[in-house]
């Protein structure tokens, strides 16, 4: 168990609606990264927020968008889901503070999101 | 951005044989080098990592190794076991100073065989 916690674990809707995935770092963790995972892209970095704040952003779609709240989980938001975006999320938080690179990171189990 | 590269894609052993899981990258400014193990179905999970400032690391059967100049490094796993057999991630800390993401390999998928 790494510490990192999401919710759900699965997750099936339909075309065009739009869901919330959570994500609640390790103890002390200021760092959060969001993931997502499919069969033929692999692991990409989607976004991360450090201290509630956006840090960086990978291969986000404008569709999507996510928030660190100041008790420090996240939230990921999806919205007009395509059968496209059905794949496995992950989030994975790390210590990593401003000027510290090179932090491990640790992933949560992971919500499963099927779009039919 | 970054770019990694990882081979093979799929990798067959017998139990007891040693398996090397090769990964090259593009950002010279990249400082770190995680590899995570994940089974299916389940959680990345980190098992190694190295530092640019390190150009060989061990922990019992698994050492990762990482040569700066050619932009590549390896995992090295010795005295297989079927419990080894998983899917492998390498992976690159990103160069820039926008954040710290990770860009991964497309993963090796890593069957023993006993």
């Amino acid at each position: 168990d790494s510490g990192v916690t999401q919710t759900p674990k699965h997750l099936i809707t339909a075309t065009g609606q739009r869901v919330t995935l959570r994500c609640s770092p390790r103890s002390g963790d200021l760092s959060v990264y969001w993931y997502q995972q499919s069969l033929d892209q692999g692991l990409q970095f989607l976004i991360q927020y450090y201290n509630g704040e956006e840090r960086a952003k990978g291969n986000i779609l404008e569709r999507f968008s996510a928030q660190q709240f100041p008790d420090l989980h996240s939230e990921l938001n999806l919205s007009s889901l395509e059968l496209g975006d059905s794949a496995l999320y992950f989030c994975a938080s790390s210590p990593s503070s401003p000027g510290t690179r090179g932090n491990e990171q640790f992933f949560g189990p992971g919500t499963r999101l099927t779009v039919l | 951005g970054e770019n990694v590269e990882q081979h093979p894609s799929t990798l067959s052993v017998q139990e007891g044989d040693s398996a090397v899981i090769k990964c090259t990258y593009s950002d010279s400014a990249s400082n770190y080098f995680p590899w995570y193990k994940q089974e299916l179905g389940k959680r990345p999970q980190l098992i190694i990592d190295i530092r640019s400032n390190v150009g060989e690391k061990k922990d019992q059967r698994i050492a990762v190794t990482l040569n700066k100049t050619a932009k590549h490094f390896s995992l090295h796993i010795t005295e297989t076991q079927p419990e080894d057999s998983a899917v492998y991630f390498c992976a690159a800390h990103e160069g820039s100073n926008s954040g710290y993401a990770l860009n991964f390999g497309k993963g090796t998928s890593l069957l023993v065989t006993p």
